[in-house]
């Protein structure tokens, strides 16, 4: 089965302080892609990242960092020293095949002055 | 801003009623994407359009059909509308027919309240 788990309904995070969102996955497909996405509270899905199966490298882009490792099908979301505007949900998502992504549940997050 | 537009942002209507939400992508962008938002299902893929063609289907209830124009806009239209439909449907658009593979762009949504 193909599936994406943020098992993080809500955080709330003071600001300045870092935050982790987790994200996991299923799939059997050898070649897979994984993205985050964004969503403020203006509603648009903003794009962050994509990563591809055969790229573990972690990526640090800012404040915003992403560390993908395939011995635990996890692909987890760091901001470190947040600020109030990076309140949102944020969803993963996973690529199992050309026509097909499968969106995870979200992962509210709520960044308090 | 994604340059994927939609129309209208909200609508409310009422029960057994049919509503159109449009879509145009953005500029040079094949594909259009439909997915329904709603607290308890998550998003959900409904269909997907390339270059004026069906190209995928997801979880589109035979209640709601879609089509894609020459001019690449697309629109889907729900009818016989249940309370259930409430919820924010969101056109994406990509360059290439490949969900699953790319960046996929996002409008801000239409939010549909069934009454």
């Amino acid at each position: 089965a193909q599936k994406v788990t943020q098992a993080q309904t809500e955080i709330s995070v003071v600001e300045k302080e870092d935050v982790t969102l987790d994200c996991v996955y299923e799939t059997r497909d050898t070649t897979y892609y994984l993205f985050w996405y964004k969503q403020p509270p203006s509603g648009e899905l903003v794009f962050l990242i994509r990563r591809n199966s055969f790229d573990e490298q972690n990526e640090i882009s800012g404040r915003y960092s992403w560390n993908f490792q395939k011995s635990t099908s996890s692909f987890n979301f760091t901001i470190t020293a947040s600020q109030v505007v990076d309140s949102a949900v944020y969803f993963c998502a996973l690529g199992t095949s050309y026509d097909k992504v499968i969106f995870g549940p979200g992962t509210s997050l709520s960044v308090i002055p | 801003d994604s340059g994927v537009t939609q129309t209208p942002k909200h609508l409310i209507t009422a029960t057994g009623q049919r509503v159109t939400l449009r879509c145009s992508p953005r500029s040079g962008d094949l594909s259009v994407y439909w997915y329904q938002q709603s607290l308890d299902q998550g998003l959900q893929f409904l269909i997907q359009y390339y270059n004026g063609e069906e190209r995928a289907k997801g979880n589109i209830l035979e209640r709601f059909s879609a089509q894609q124009f020459p001019d690449l806009h697309s629109e889907l239209n729900l009818s016989s509308l249940e309370l259930g439909d409430s919820a924010l449907y969101f056109c994406a658009s990509s360059r290439g027919p490949g969900q699953g593979t790319g960046e996929l762009f996002f409008g801000e949504g239409s939010r549909l309240t069934v009454l």
